[in-house]
């Protein structure tokens, strides 16, 4: 059973700098697990911000940047803003057509 | 633009059958694969079931395989997932969602349709 593994709770500053963790129970997140990263406010359908990795979807600021870190995948906001206060989800694919989400990660601004 | 709509959620009993459906417009649906994704009440997002832009492959969650059915006809631009023995922990909405391929994590989503299994 494929475990994808995020931080469940983050605080940032705002105006500040924070990157969130997307990892794999076992084994290394690389570009080939085509790390994808979604934002959701209560009561909301998921915002896709970046797919592939790091390709920002359509619409979505600059300060929302995807990587590969370590053996993590990572989603880093530049320049925190209250309304990035949201629940922050990472999506990985295992193979033969298998995607696992994370838990989520609760940012707060403040 | 892309828009995802779906439908069919209802209350329904463990043990029921639901169909939920999807319409899609806004782009050329035949060349894209589809995915549902499900949000249990106050949980995370748990990915439930992709097909490709064909029809010809599909996958599944272990949590859902041998039970769900995912298909799509795409004359009619059109989604849909078949729900069998349905638990209480299916409990969830349920959101259609637009992906380049199979391998490639969904883009669009829909706004979600509520599935309610109780007695």
């Amino acid at each position: 059973q494929t475990v994808v593994t995020q931080e469940p709770s983050f605080s940032v500053s705002p105006g500040g700098t924070v990157t969130l963790t997307c990892g794999l129970s076992s084994g290394s997140v690389s570009i080939s697990s085509y790390p994808s990263w979604y934002q959701q406010t209560p009561g909301q359908a998921p915002r896709t911000l970046i797919y592939t990795t790091n390709t920002r979807s359509s619409g979505v600021p600059d300060r929302f940047s995807g990587s590969i870190l370590g053996n993590k995948a990572a989603l880093t906001i530049t320049g925190a803003q209250a309304d990035d206060e949201s629940v922050y989800y990472c999506v990985l694919y295992v193979g033969t057509g298998i995607w696992v989400f994370g838990g989520g990660t609760k940012l707060t601004v403040l | 633009e892309v828009q995802l709509l779906e439908s069919g959620g209802d209350l329904e009993q463990p043990g029921g059958s639901l169909r939920l459906s999807c319409a899609a417009s806004g782009f050329t649906f035949s060349s894209y694969a589809m995915s549902w994704v499900r949000q249990a009440p106050g949980k995370g997002l748990e990915w439930v079931s992709v097909i490709d832009s064909g029809g010809s492959s599909s996958f599944y969650a272990d949590s859902v395989k041998g039970r769900f059915t995912i298909s799509r006809e795409n004359s009619k631009s059109t989604l849909y997932l078949q729900m069998n023995s349905l638990r209480a922990e299916d409990t969830a909405v349920y959101y259609c969602a637009k992906a380049p391929r199979v391998s490639a994590a969904p883009v669009d989503w829909g706004q979600g349709t509520l599935v309610t299994v109780s007695s």
